[in-house]
């Protein structure tokens, strides 16, 4: 079974900073299978990337995902108020068929 | 535009089952998937299983394997998420939410229907 583990656990920055996320997998993943999801308290998620690097519908392009194997990094290049949330990255595993999350980072403000 | 929305909120006792609906809109339904979501209290996301609607095709995580399922209908466009002998620790937010097919992604959800398990 993969696991996903994203550090840091909390990160503390300020808005116009440069945030960097990271996702490691315990076993190498396909990138096509990783994305990177965004959550507010009280909101459900809200898709960001695919394929590791691809960004969904709507999505500024400040929010960027990169990585292949065992380690995704999402990165926001100049932190808006509006992007102090919890991430989680995501994977799809064939074998058995199973989607997993990392624990999420919460980007908090400094 | 896309909608998921689920029902409202559940309060069960321990040992009782909970069914959750989840009804889609402005996509043709037969053509995604639907799966379920939970997270509990300040905890992370936990994929629970998934329908391929055109299919009636399901797969669950491990962990809920004789305790979930997920049913659908065609008819009005909705999934159904039944979760059986709850515990206390079952008490979480579940989502629904689509995968555009063999996209691996969940670029939809619904709002969260907070289930309370408790004695």
């Amino acid at each position: 079974e993969i696991v996903l583990t994203q550090s840091p656990g909390t990160l503390s920055l300020s808005p116009g900073e440069r945030a960097t996320l990271s996702c490691r997998a315990s076993q190498s993943v396909n990138s096509y299978f990783l994305a990177w999801y965004q959550q507010k308290p009280g909101q459900a998620p809200r898709l960001l990337i695919s394929g590791a690097s691809s960004r969904a519908t709507g999505i500024p392009d400040r929010f960027s995902g990169s990585g292949s194997g065992t380690d995704f990094t999402l990165t926001i290049s100049r932190l808006e108020p509006e992007d102090f949330a919890v991430y989680y990255c995501q994977q799809y595993d064939s074998s058995p068929p199973k989607y997993t999350f990392g624990q999420g980072t919460k980007l908090e403000i400094k | 535009q896309v909608q998921l929305v689920q029902s409202g909120a559940e309060v069960k006792k321990p040992g009782a089952s909970v069914k959750v609906s989840c009804k889609a809109s402005g996509y043709s339904f037969t053509t995604h998937y639907i799966h379920w979501v939970r997270q509990a209290p300040g905890h992370g996301l936990e994929w629970v299983g998934i329908i391929k609607s055109s299919i009636d095709d399901t797969t669950y995580a491990q962990k809920f394997q004789g305790r979930v399922t997920v049913t659908r209908d065609t008819s009005t466009s909705t999934v159904y998420m039944e979760l059986s002998s709850l515990r206390s620790d079952d008490t979480a937010v579940y989502y629904c939410a689509r995968e555009p097919p063999h996209s691996y992604k969940f670029d939809y959800w619904g709002q969260g229907t907070p289930v309370t398990v408790s004695s």
